[in-house]
């Protein structure tokens, strides 16, 4: 059984740039949720993907947009950048929207300079 | 709508003690609890869930937690730390609105500090 896989682990951007984080399900697993995690601070829901259809979204704005593709991987996109979304970036899967139990990946620490 | 909140940022105990972390929810409907650990630079690892079956729930590394109705609490405890159980806890209720996301709330985390 693999877990839950991210990539990269970090990165860094120049704010008004675009970034694409991706994220490997675990095995079985048809849910992908995304949340953000600031310095000092829990993590935040930003969306859901189920069964590739977004299944529920935070209080986000429009240019953090995401993907899930017919293996139930994920992709995270975030277009023009700012300072304060530099944060560690958590992936989730789960089975079926996950009210049991979800699996974290280590997190795309993301830098905005 | 639900909300966590965790009573103390850090709490810092001797190694051999008594830990206890402090979770207070939010929710007008029957909540699904969990406490996640994250160690430095890492992602969450579920420490262990309730989900409205026994109110004592064990999890791992010798945690669990009691939940009650009555005070709206799901406070984690462990009667003897190890220097191994530093690390960030959190505390999260499951949100089962009317979006059916299973999305996790997060409380804003308490740093366990265990001393020599």
């Amino acid at each position: 059984e693999t877990g839950v896989t991210q990539s990269p682990t970090h990165l860094i951007k120049t704010r008004g740039q675009q970034v694409t984080l991706r994220c490997s399900s675990q095995s079985g697993h048809n849910t992908v949720s995304w949340y953000q995690q600031a310095l000092g601070q829990g993590p935040q829901f930003i969306f859901q993907y189920y069964r590739e259809e977004e299944n529920g979204r935070g209080n986000f704005p429009p240019r953090f947009s995401g993907l899930q593709f017919p293996n139930y991987s994920s992709e995270l996109n975030v277009n023009a950048l700012e300072l304060d979304d530099s944060a560690l970036y958590l992936c989730a899967s789960s089975f079926e929207g996950g009210y049991t139990e979800a699996f974290f990946g280590q997190g795309t620490r993301l830098t905005v300079v | 709508a639900q909300s966590v909140t965790q009573l103390g940022s850090h709490v810092s105990v001797s190694e051999g003690a008594l830990v206890l972390l402090r979770c207070n929810y939010s929710s007008s409907v029957p909540p699904y609890l969990f406490w996640y650990v994250q160690y430095p630079n890492q992602g969450l690892q579920l420490l262990l869930k309730y989900t409205s079956a026994a109110t004592l729930v064990k999890g791992i590394n010798g945690f669990e937690a009691e939940f009650k109705k009555s005070e709206t609490s799901f406070h984690l405890t462990k009667p003897s730390a190890h220097m191994s159980d530093a690390a960030e806890y959190f505390c999260a209720v499951s949100d089962q609105g009317s979006s059916n996301t299973g999305k996790l709330i997060f409380g804003q985390g308490t740093t366990l500090q265990v001393k020599p």
